[in-house]
């Protein structure tokens, strides 16, 4: 039984480049979460997916992100024109139709933007 | 709104003492309630979760806890502590099916 997945495990990149990480959540999960959480804080919730409907999305994602679900399979969170606000860790998560209300995170994204 | 409060960001306990990470929440509706524990450069491992039922749940590596309405808390303990207990817990709380609100963490340390 595979967990989910999350490419890559570390990015580093330079203001102003665009990035993209992918994730892969557990097989038959029909909902998939995208968190940030900044150094010594708990996960921010970002968006989430209900097959390949993004169906609700934090104000704290700018106009400079954007997450697509297009098979309703792997997901894609993008970020356009880093920052060096960007950096943290970018956790992914699913969750199985019978037991919606349990999400099982991915080993995350970390991203340093210089 | 629902939100997390974390009592101590940082907890040290000898090994083979009582582990006792304090949570208390704020929800407008009976929430759902979990305890995540982050090792380092890792994901969130799910320790356990309330949903409904008995309001003492029992989870991973000898983790349990108590879901205590009346004091909005939902506390996380350990008879014993363990060298590989030592890590970043969370406390997470949700209203609805699909967005966690975290606490801030408490980081766990184990003394010899």
């Amino acid at each position: 039984d595979t967990g989910v997945s999350q490419d890559p495990r570390h990015k580093i990149t330079k203001r102003g480049q665009n990035v993209t990480f992918r994730c892969d959540p557990i097989s038959e999960h029909n909902r998939l979460y995208w968190y940030r959480q900044t150094l010594g804080q708990g996960p921010e919730f970002l968006t989430y997916f209900q097959n390949e409907a993004q169906l609700e999305k934090s104000r704290l994602l700018s106009d400079r992100f954007s997450a697509e679900r297009p098979k309703g399979s792997f997901s894609t969170l993008e970020i356009q024109r880093t920052e060096q606000g960007d950096s943290a860790m970018y956790l992914c998560a699913s969750s199985h139709p019978w037991g919606q209300e349990t999400q099982y995170f991915g080993p995350g994204t970390r991203l340093l933007v210089l | 709104a629902q939100s997390v409060t974390q009592l101590g960001s940082h907890v040290s306990v000898s090994e083979g003492a009582l582990v006792l990470l304090r949570c208390n929440y704020s929800s407008s509706v009976p929430p759902y309630l979990f305890w995540y524990v982050q090792y380092p450069n890792q994901g969130l491992q799910l320790l356990l979760k309330y949903t409904t039922g008995a309001t003492l749940v029992k989870g991973i590596n000898g983790f349990e806890a108590e879901f205590k309405k009346s004091e909005t808390s939902f506390h996380l303990t350990k008879p014993s502590a363990h060298m590989s207990d030592a890590a970043e817990y969370f406390c997470a709380v949700s209203e609805d099916d699909y967005k966690l609100s975290f606490g801030a963490g408490t980081t766990v340390t184990v003394r010899a």
